[in-house]
């Protein structure tokens, strides 16, 4: 069954460091989704690709954060530096494509557990 | 008001009853309405999708939506100690974006 990759499970980094995340979404899939979830929140939608171009990145915090999808398959998002406030799980999820109706469903990768400490 | 609201609960259901989860959207252009289960420490995991009004079924799981009240609910039938998880309600809004609910959580009890 096909399934959305990440790297790593978890990450401790101190606060100034930078880190990474990797994403490798299901084959076929044009949309890329990169969400934060803080313990007992919902899922926040920091970045979106349509193929390698970024759709929406309203919410990503552009000074310290950096997302890039090069080639149209396979995603990084980046932190430098990292502060404590981020703490949290970073979720990639890929759908077939964006939008309403059939295909549109995101499926999850297993995310990244970050601590900063 | 919320894009996507949902009673945050606990809720608290005996095994066996059915557990009833809510929720709504302000979007009205959405057409596509999605329910995930997220065990702790996990991600969410698709379990439901619906985009016509009226029920879907799929096991013991319905989906019930009604747009003209903007309102989409998930029953989980015969409940399970394993359905003990939080429901997130994710709606896809006119620009194309997935909005997600804060999630209820619920509690089957044995």
């Amino acid at each position: 069954e096909a399934e959305v990759a990440q790297s790593p499970r978890y990450k401790i980094t101190e606060k100034s460091q930078a880190v990474a995340f990797w994403c490798d979404p299901i084959s076929g899939h044009a949309t890329l989704y990169w969400y934060r979830q803080i313990l007992g929140q919902g899922p926040e939608l920091l970045v979106q690709f349509q193929d390698e171009s970024v759709v929406d990145d309203s919410q990503l915090p552009k000074d310290r954060f950096s997302a890039e999808r090069l080639k149209g398959v396979d995603s990084t998002l980046k932190i430098q530096p990292a502060e404590l406030g981020d703490s949290a799980m970073y979720l990639c999820a890929s759908s077939r494509v964006p939008g309403q109706g059939w295909n549109t469903e995101a499926f999850f990768g297993q995310g990244t557990r970050l601590t900063v400490v | 008001q919320k894009e996507v609201e949902q009673n945050s609960g606990p809720l608290s259901v005996p095994e066996g009853a059915i557990a009833s989860l809510n929720c709504t959207y302000s979007d009205r252009g959405s057409q596509s309405f999605f329910w995930y289960r997220q065990y702790s420490g996990k991600s969410p995991e698709l379990i439901m999708s619906i985009y016509s009004n009226g029920d879907k079924e799929d096991g013991r799981f319905t989906a019930q939506l009604n747009k003209a009240s903007q309102y989409v609910s998930l029953l989980i039938r015969d409940s399970q100690p394993s359905d003990s998880a939080t429901y997130l309600c994710a709606v896809p809004r006119r620009d194309d974006k997935i909005i997600f609910g804060k999630g209820t959580r619920l509690h089957i009890l044995p």
